[in-house]
């Protein structure tokens, strides 16, 4: 288990609508990232933050947003959901936001969009 | 512009076989790559890194520089082994950029 937490597991919801998805990473990690997984698109980063600021923004929608709080879980709201929003939500964490860094992944929110 | 390509969706061999998932990547810097395996769609785990230059299940990987490329390798293949594999490139500020998987099926 590599520590990495997300709720909620399945999340099923309407176009429209507005979801926010949880993330703790491994204890002592700073850095954390999310990624989103689908089949057109596969594996695209999102967004990432260290110690409670963003770091780095990736292929995220403007409908997308993100925090870190103080104690380092993260949140990634996603709103106007569309079709197109399913998808498999990744999250990872690192000790820090470095290229040589391990990164460990959550087991991933799977988000259908009716 | 940093890239990382899969050549392949999908690789089947028979038990036993030798493997090779190839990997090409793009990047102007010195490169740090990975290999991560998921099983089922579940979570995704790190199999190797070229830095630790480890042998992991069975797996190597040699980072070819000239040929900017990171394939993964292993002798034989074992049904356990089925798993969606992606390459990915250590980029700017930490993030990883992936390749688009291949899917490896080991039949019996």
């Amino acid at each position: 288990d590599s520590g990495v937490t997300q709720t909620p597991k399945h999340l099923i919801t309407a176009t429209g609508q507005r979801v926010t998805l949880r993330c703790s990473p491994r204890s002592g990690d700073l850095s954390v990232y999310w990624y989103q997984q689908s089949l057109d698109q596969g594996l695209q980063f999102l967004i990432q933050y260290y110690n409670g600021e963003e770091r780095a923004k990736g292929n995220i929608l403007e409908r997308f947003s993100a925090q870190q709080f103080p104690d380092l879980h993260s949140e990634l709201n996603l709103s106007s959901l569309e079709l197109g929003d399913s998808a498999l939500y990744f999250c990872a964490s690192s000790v820090v936001p470095a290229t040589q860094e391990t990164q460990y992944f959550g087991p991933g929110t799977r988000l259908l969009v009716l | 512009a940093q890239r990382v390509t899969q050549p392949e969706k999908l690789l089947s061999v028979f038990k036993g076989a030798p493997v090779e998932l190839k990997c090409n990547y793009s990047y102007s810097g010195s490169p740090e790559l990975f290999w991560y395996v998921q099983y089922s769609r579940q979570r995704l785990q790190l199999l190797l890194r070229h830095i630790s230059r480890e042998s992991i299940k069975g797996f190597t990987a040699d980072l070819n520089k000239g040929e900017t490329s990171f394939h993964l390798k292993k002798p034989f293949a074992q049904e356990e082994d089925s798993a969606m594999y992606y390459c990915a490139l250590g980029g700017d500020t930490g993030k990883l950029i992936f390749g688009q998987g291949t899917t490896l099926q080991v039949k019996p």
